[in-house]
């Protein structure tokens, strides 16, 4: 089993800080790396998809980074929005096999 | 609405039973991925078909199995059911599998509660 760990299991943030979180995953084998968001009561939404070393990927005011060589991927969220509300989950992906962490909780305070 | 289905939404049994879940993927999409998600868990990757043949398998149990069909639909079988069965069931579909850009849909999902 391959462990994927998220940072921090929660944030709670003023309407427009900006924030971030970690995912870290083992390096070796590595194929894919996934962003979701999921929103209480609905399913996971997928954010991006990376398998590049030093990709970036940017979705409005959400981009997230990888760096496959150390084994870890930043979500940054710029002047958080309520709606950002959300938890946000990452899944590694080795030998199509998914390993998800346990999500960071985002809560943004109008 | 991201065009992946899932029927029936809420399924009560009692231990012991049997159940079938049903997954409808995209229009396109050839990929079904299952995942479980139990409430002392998180989101656990079951199996994935690509195209009706079996392409990944995770965490599923014995008592677990699946199948994709020709129209792509994919069915996930759950027998011998437990307590600790109960879960939030999801299905998945993407366009490809194994590559670059590989983005999943997920369904709304099958709610079960074993008695």
């Amino acid at each position: 089993i391959l462990n994927v760990e998220q940072s921090p299991q929660s944030l709670h943030v003023q309407e427009g800080d900006s924030t971030n979180f970690t995912c870290s995953f083992p390096s070796s084998n590595f194929y894919a790396l996934h962003w979701y968001r999921w929103e209480t009561a609905k399913s996971p939404e997928a954010l991006f998809v990376m398998t590049l070393n030093g990709d970036e990927k940017k979705k409005g005011r959400i981009s997230a980074t990888l760096n496959t060589k150390e084994g870890y991927s930043y979500l940054y969220i710029k002047g958080s929005q309520p709606e950002d509300s959300a938890t946000y989950l990452c899944a590694s992906v080795n030998f199509n096999k998914f390993y998800f962490g346990s999500g960071t909780k985002l809560n943004v305070k109008p | 609405d991201s065009g992946v289905t899932q029927t029936p939404k809420h399924l009560i049994t009692a231990t012991g039973q049997r159940v079938t879940l049903r997954c409808s993927p995209r229009s396109g999409d050839l990929s079904v991925y299952w995942y479980q998600q139990s409430l002392d868990q998180g989101l656990q990757f079951l199996i994935q078909y690509y195209n009706g043949e079996e392409r990944a398998k995770g965490n599923i149990l014995e008592r677990f199995s699946a199948q994709q069909f020709p129209d792509l639909h994919s069915e996930l079988n759950l027998s011998s059911l437990e307590l600790g069965d109960s879960a939030l069931y999801f299905c998945a579909s993407s366009v490809v599998t194994g590559s670059e850009g590989e983005t999943q849909y997920f369904g709304p999902g099958t709610r079960l509660l074993v008695l």
